[in-house]
Parts: C-alpha cells; structure tokens; sequence
C-alpha cells in the first residue's frame, strides 16, 4: 500500500528549529518528488519547497529566506523538512506530499500531517 | 506569485444538486511544451490532508467518482460535483503546478442545504 508516514506532533520554543520526518512505503522512493507543505490554522495551503527524490536537488519558496531545508535519505525511504528560527505564524500542520511521475505535476499522495505548535 | 482566486468562499448545496466552484488565476497556467493546464483540484475534510481529486485541469484521478469533473483553460477553471452527496462535504481548493512558488486558492466550504 502507498503511503507515507509522518513523525508526531511537536511544541517549540520561538527561535528553536523543527525537523519533521515523512517515510515513504508501498513505492520506489528515488523515482518520485517529495513536496512539503503546511496549513495554519484557518489558512490556505502553503507551498514550502521540494526535493528529487533521485538525485537530491531540492528548491525551497523565498518565503522562508533561507529558514528551511528539506533533504532525503534514499537507504530509508525517508525525507525530511527542517524549518528553523521559529515564530509563533509557523505553527500550523506540516505535511509531506508525493508528486505524480510523470514530473511537473500535482500532489497524490499525502502525509496524515505533522502538526507543529510555536508558543513560548 | 502566480495568485488563484476561488468563488464563492463557501456553498450550500442540496443533496443530489449540482456544485460548482471557480478558480482564477492571475496568469495563465497552460504550459506550451505539452499543451495541459497545469491546475489541480483537491478536497480536504476536516483532519485530513487534501486528496487529489483532478490534475491537468480535467484528468480524474484514479479512483474518484465520476460526478467529480473539472474544465477550464489558462486562467479560468471549474471544479462540478454533478450531484452532491453528504461525503462531499469539505474544503475544496484549487492549485498551480505551473511555476514555483507552487500555490493554492483561498478555499471553497461546501456545505448541505
């Protein structure tokens, strides 16, 4: 069965750094794009960044100045988002999403959510 | 920032009528290399992440019942459930695949009449 899996919830302190697992079964991880998006609360779907799942390269949104890094490790199955300099407007539900094979497509696969809470 | 403007903001449907949500984009997203719109249509109820429900602006994704349709070219986009069920009920968003930043509409809440 396709799937991914996504680490458990997580509280942090502003300033602190998260990094949110997402392992991916049921499917050859190298051959797909991993994307990365999160939800604040009562918000509408935000675009963070993406990583090839075969040879690593990776591009992040500018909106994150540099705050985020999303990497894989392909022995696992496993990829990875780590957002750091937190602030209270980052706590939202992080979620790992899969991208159609055919590249440069849309999203079919999704993580149940990481939800991630900022409050000192 | 390609921007997609969804209306309305939410819907109130009777049970076995027609729904139908626009998208609107501020550029077009048909892209000149394969000729397909690059818009997709989810459905988000409520703890649950989105499910794929149209991409290519049309093509139904595996498995999704067949009131789900989707049209539209470059900028404007409809999303029609032919005849409304209860499960139907949820957040419908509308996105771009077309150009990074990656982005998604404002949300449409389809509720029962």
């Amino acid at each position: 069965q396709v799937q991914l899996v996504q680490s458990g919830a997580e509280v942090k302190k502003p300033g602190a750094s998260v990094k949110v697992s997402c392992k991916a079964a049921g499917y050859i991880f190298t051959r797909y794009a991993m994307h990365w998006v999160r939800q604040a609360p009562g918000q509408r779907l935000e675009w963070m960044g993406w990583i090839n799942g075969g040879n690593g390269d990776t591009e992040c949104s500018q909106k994150f100045q540099g705050r985020v890094t999303i990497t894989s490790d392909t022995s696992a199955n496993i990829a990875y988002m780590e957002l750091s300099s937190l602030r209270s407007e980052d706590t939202a539900v992080y979620y790992c999403a899969r991208e159609l094979p055919t590249g440069h497509d849309a999203f079919d696969i999704w993580g149940q959510g990481t939800m991630v809470t900022v409050s000192s | 920032d390609i921007v997609l403007t969804q209306s309305p903001d939410s819907l109130s449907v009777s049970l076995g009528e027609r729904a139908t949500i626009n998208c609107k984009s501020s550029q077009s997203v048909l892209y000149s290399s394969n000729n397909e719109n690059h818009l997709a249509w989810y459905r988000q109820k409520p703890g649950q992440p989105p499910k794929l429900l149209i991409y290519w602006a049309s093509t139904r994704e595996s498995g999704v019942p067949d009131r789900f349709s989707g049209s539209g070219s470059e900028t404007d986009f409809t999303l029609t459930i032919s005849s409304l069920q209860a499960e139907d009920v949820a957040v419908y968003y509308c996105q771009q695949y077309y150009s990074t930043p990656i982005t998604f509409g404002q949300g449409t809440r389809l509720e029962i009449k």
